[in-house]
């Protein structure tokens, strides 16, 4: 199983701060990799897919960049509507496997 | 609009047996697989498996080999997800997410409510 680790696994910002979370693969996924985002109570939202592709209806401050084994998930000026936890996950084989999620705390 | 509506929550004794559905609408179901996650209290999220709607095949995760079944009835565009054998560790919420390739990859871009399985 490809294993899918992010960091950090929490962090405290502001609004109007640039947040990066990174999110590593065990071995390369070839850019098969997916950001979600999660609200309390609520399933998770597709923001990013293929590392990079902003999905429909998601806000352009996030995006999502790298290749290989790192991968990395932007948000250019925190809003308070972004305070979520945020996870990656991969499709370049099966089992899918996730990442542990990254909290995102109001500072 | 696409929607994958799930059913409500359940409360099991250890060793029972659970069944969750999951009806789509707004799309073909026969031409998206759905995808079962779990996500246990305060964790973080766990894929389980998928079936196609198209024929029936599925793949589940090891981990659950044995003890999950996912079936699905297109008259009703509804597919289902069975655990068996439940123990405290299986309570969680349970969700389905449509699976669709983007740019040639795959991913969930559409998720149901969540139904939260209770074994006590």
């Amino acid at each position: 199983d490809i294993q899918m680790t992010q960091s950090p696994s929490s962090l405290s910002a502001s609004v109007g701060d640039r947040v990066t979370i990174t999110c590593r693969a065990s071995q390369s996924i070839n850019s098969y990799l997916n950001w979600y985002q999660q609200k309390p109570g609520k399933a998770p939202n597709l923001l990013i897919y293929a590392a990079s592709k902003l999905q429909s209806g998601v806000p352009s401050r996030f995006s999502g960049s790298g290749s290989g084994t790192d991968y990395t998930l932007t948000i250019s000026s925190l809003q308070p509507e972004d305070f979520a936890t945020y996870y990656c996950q991969q499709s370049y084989s099966m089992p899918r496997t996730f990442g542990q999620g990254t909290r995102v705390e109001i500072k | 609009q696409v929607q994958l509506v799930q059913s409500g929550a359940e409360v099991k004794k250890p060793g029972a047996s659970v069944m969750v559905s999951c009806k789509a609408s707004g799309y073909s179901f026969s031409v998206y697989w759905i995808h079962w996650v779990r996500q246990a209290p305060g964790q973080g999220l766990e894929w389980m498996g998928w079936i196609n709607p198209n024929g029936g095949g599925t793949n589940y995760a090891q981990k659950f080999q044995g003890r999950v079944t996912m079936t699905r009835d297109t008259s009703i565009s509804t597919t289902y997800m069975e655990l068996s054998n439940l123990g405290s560790d299986d309570t969680a919420v349970y969700y389905c997410a449509r699976g669709i390739l983007l740019a040639g990859k795959g991913c969930f871009d559409y998720w149901g409510q969540g139904a939260l399985v209770t074994v006590s």
